[in-house]
């Protein structure tokens, strides 16, 4: 069963700073990863979507790799901004069928507080 | 296109009664999928369908939860005697099985139920 992980569950950071933000799971048979974000009370936006033959993908100033024979994603965000405070989740995809594409298994997401 | 739109945002009930969630996707994905998200945690799947067929239904979905999408467009969840338990945010995301963006999900704001 693919079990998601993210650490830290909470970061606080000044502004300015690079954020780096973990995901780790232990199935590397995925289809791809995506990284969302999620302001309070509201649903998730996409940031990045990762296909399992890719390593990276990058969107101004948000970057995410990946490293699927570690069961890794790194999400890159930098020169940190207060408008960046938010839960950030990364979701995998299983790779078993075209019908499973979008059972995502989440992490439980990294809190962001960015400090002005 | 606006995307993922849920409605209601926000629906508090009294435990036993019956709640009905709707969800319109983004007009030319053929998939359709709720979630449920409990405070703290990722959400996790519940039911997808492509076109107007259910696909999968999770094991977290008892029978007191439905859910169809009559016409291959918008879907409905309804939950029958609601249960103190049930409250959490109920999630819909849409994705296409074609084109540049297959496999990526992209979610609605959600609907937040509170039974009382």
């Amino acid at each position: 069963k693919q079990e998601v992980t993210q650490i830290p569950a909470a970061l606080s950071v000044p502004e300015g700073e690079n954020l780096v933000l973990n995901c780790s799971f232990t199935d590397s048979a995925i289809y791809n990863l995506q990284w969302f974000r999620q302001d309070p009370g509201k649903g998730l936006t996409s940031l990045l979507l990762i296909q399992s033959s890719q390593r990276e993908q990058t969107s101004g100033r948000l970057n995410a790799s990946l490293d699927k024979s570690s069961g890794r994603s790194t999400l890159y965000i930098a020169a940190s901004q207060p408008g960046d405070s938010a839960t950030y989740l990364c979701a995998v995809s299983p790779a078993l069928t075209t019908d499973s594409w979008g059972k995502l298994q989440f992490g439980a997401g990294t809190q962001v507080v960015v400090t002005p | 296109d606006t995307g993922v739109s849920q409605d209601p945002r926000h629906k508090i009930t009294k435990r036993g009664q019956n709640v009905t969630f709707r969800c319109d996707p983004i007009s030319e994905h053929n998939r359709l999928y709720w979630y449920r998200q409990t405070l703290g945690q990722g959400p996790e799947f519940l039911t997808y369908f492509q076109n107007e067929a259910q696909l999968e239904k999770s094991r977290l979905l008892s029978d007191r939860f439905s859910a169809e999408r009559p016409k291959g467009s918008f879907s409905t969840l309804e939950i029958q005697r609601t249960e103190q338990g049930d409250s959490a945010m109920y999630l819909c995301a849409s994705s296409s099985t074609s084109g540049p963006w297959t496999g990526e999900l992209f979610f609605g704001e959600g609907s937040r139920l509170t039974v009382l």
